[in-house]
């Protein structure tokens, strides 16, 4: 079946912080991987996003990329600011059908 | 931007009423879907919503459970009898097309807290 794995948090990081956020995940056939970001009080934002195999998704500074090998969509930011603040949600979206796939969420804060 | 926008943004309800949660697509989607997170749990999905019908529905979406575009804007989820355990964040999402390549636009959410 089809499922996301991602890093538990809550994440506490200092600003200027480097940040890797872990996301893992099961399919069957080729999935297309996101990243979204909830702020409080907003909705799931799309960050970034890749569609194919070493794609990589870029943006405000995050990246990931896809890695078939190890099924892998880790986020990272080289370095994070008070206002990246906010929870952070892995997805997959499979060849088939038209749901998402969600991990748990990671709550990130950055103290300045 | 367009954007999706659910309301209310918290419902309290006591458990076996009714409950009609809303939401507003973008307005030129043409899918909309249903999810849910319950505190501390994954995003799950509920039901996918296409031309006027339902295209998929998870386990979670049973009898209780119905969808409706009443009018071009709206699109609703109705628990018919709720539950303790239907406590959760509803999240209402519009895409403008389907399948892997399709992004999905959140709302944020209402909050639904069963007593």
């Amino acid at each position: 079946g089809n499922s996301v794995t991602q890093m538990e948090g809550p994440v506490t990081l200092s600003e200027e912080a480097f940040l890797t956020i872990n996301c893992t995940y099961t399919a069957t056939g080729y999935p297309s991987l996101f990243w979204y970001v909830q702020y409080p009080g907003e909705g799931l934002q799309l960050l970034l996003k890749a569609t194919k195999a070493d794609d990589k998704g870029s943006n405000k500074g995050f990246e990931a990329t896809y890695r078939k090998e190890t099924t892998s969509f880790h986020l990272e930011k080289g370095s994070v600011q008070v206002s990246d603040s906010a929870v952070y949600f892995c997805a997959l979206s499979a060849n088939t059908g038209n749901q998402f796939y969600f991990g748990t969420g990671t709550s990130l804060t950055v103290i300045p | 931007e367009p954007e999706v926008t659910q309301t209310p943004s918290h419902q309290v309800t006591q458990m076996g009423q009714e409950v009609i949660l809303r939401c507003v697509p973008i307005s030129n989607h043409l899918y909309f879907y249903w999810y849910r997170q319950i505190l501390g749990q994954k995003v799950e999905f509920l039901v996918s919503f296409y031309n006027n019908e339902i295209s998929e529905k998870s386990e979670i979406f049973d009898d209780q459970f119905s969808v409706e575009r009443p009018d071009g804007s709206n699109f609703t989820l109705k628990i018919r009898s709720t539950k303790l355990e239907d406590s959760a964040m509803y999240f209402c999402a519009s895409s403008g097309t389907s399948g892997n390549r399709g992004i999905q636009y959140f709302g944020a959410g209402t909050r639904l807290s069963v007593l």
